[in-house]
């Protein structure tokens, strides 16, 4: 089955700062690499997703870059905000998982102020 | 509301008891999955459906979990027998037909047993 690591499992950075979160998955077949912020006591939530025939995306503060030969995505936050502070988590999806989503172990984020 | 919707938002039970758990998707959406999530974890996939259709379950579902979506809309999770180690948050998603990656989940079911 799918083998999904995420790295670090902590990170702390200073408000304005960057913080790049990355996710190594084992499925060559995965071709749908999303991530989702869940906020303390809040549901998960879809924040950027990219698919395999793109190696950037960009929304505002937050971007996902895709190397699929090295089988790894990372989310990156510039300009980082009090209210980044989260628990992120990559699902990368391909075929071989049929409809479900796997989800990595997740990442904390805090943004010191 | 337009979100997916769990009811109750907590449930606390005493080890042995049943409980069932419902979860509304999105109105248009035909593929439902639940999940459950322990403290510092991330969700784990339990089971899912398109529409009525049970397609896949996960190895954790012991036969003491069973799901229904009997009409394609609402769904619910019944744990027959609970243990301690079933104390999870158990999450609710949705998704929409040709966007099937992309889960909308609910507020979850906060399941505590004593």
């Amino acid at each position: 089955g799918e083998n999904v690591e995420q790295h670090p499992s902590t990170l702390s950075v200073q408000e304005g700062d960057s913080a790049v979160i990355k996710c190594t998955y084992s499925d060559s077949a995965s071709n749908y690499f999303p991530w989702y912020k869940q906020e303390l006591g809040k549901r998960p939530q879809l924040i950027i997703d990219i698919r395999s025939n793109v190696g950037e995306k960009k929304d505002q503060r937050i971007a996902v870059t895709l190397n699929k030969t090295a089988k790894h995505f990372s989310l990156h936050i510039t300009e980082t905000q009090p209210e980044d502070s989260a628990v992120y988590f990559c699902a990368p999806h391909g075929s071989s998982n049929t409809g479900k989503l796997i989800f990595g172990q997740g990442t904390t984020l805090q943004v010191k102020p | 509301d337009t979100g997916v919707s769990q009811d109750p938002r907590h449930k606390i039970t005493k080890r042995g008891q049943n409980v069932t758990f419902r979860c509304d998707p999105i109105s248009e959406h035909n593929r439902l999955y639940w999940y459950r999530q322990t403290l510092g974890q991330g969700p784990e996939f339990l089971t899912y459906f398109q529409n009525e259709a049970q397609l896949e379950k996960s190895r954790l579902l012991s036969d003491r979990f069973s799901a229904e979506r009997p009409k394609g809309s609402f769904s619910t999770l019944e744990i027959q027998r609970t243990e301690q180690g079933d104390s999870a948050m158990y999450l609710c998603a949705s998704s929409l037909r040709g966007h099937v990656e992309k889960l909308f989940f609910g507020s979850g079911t906060q399941l505590s047993v004593l």
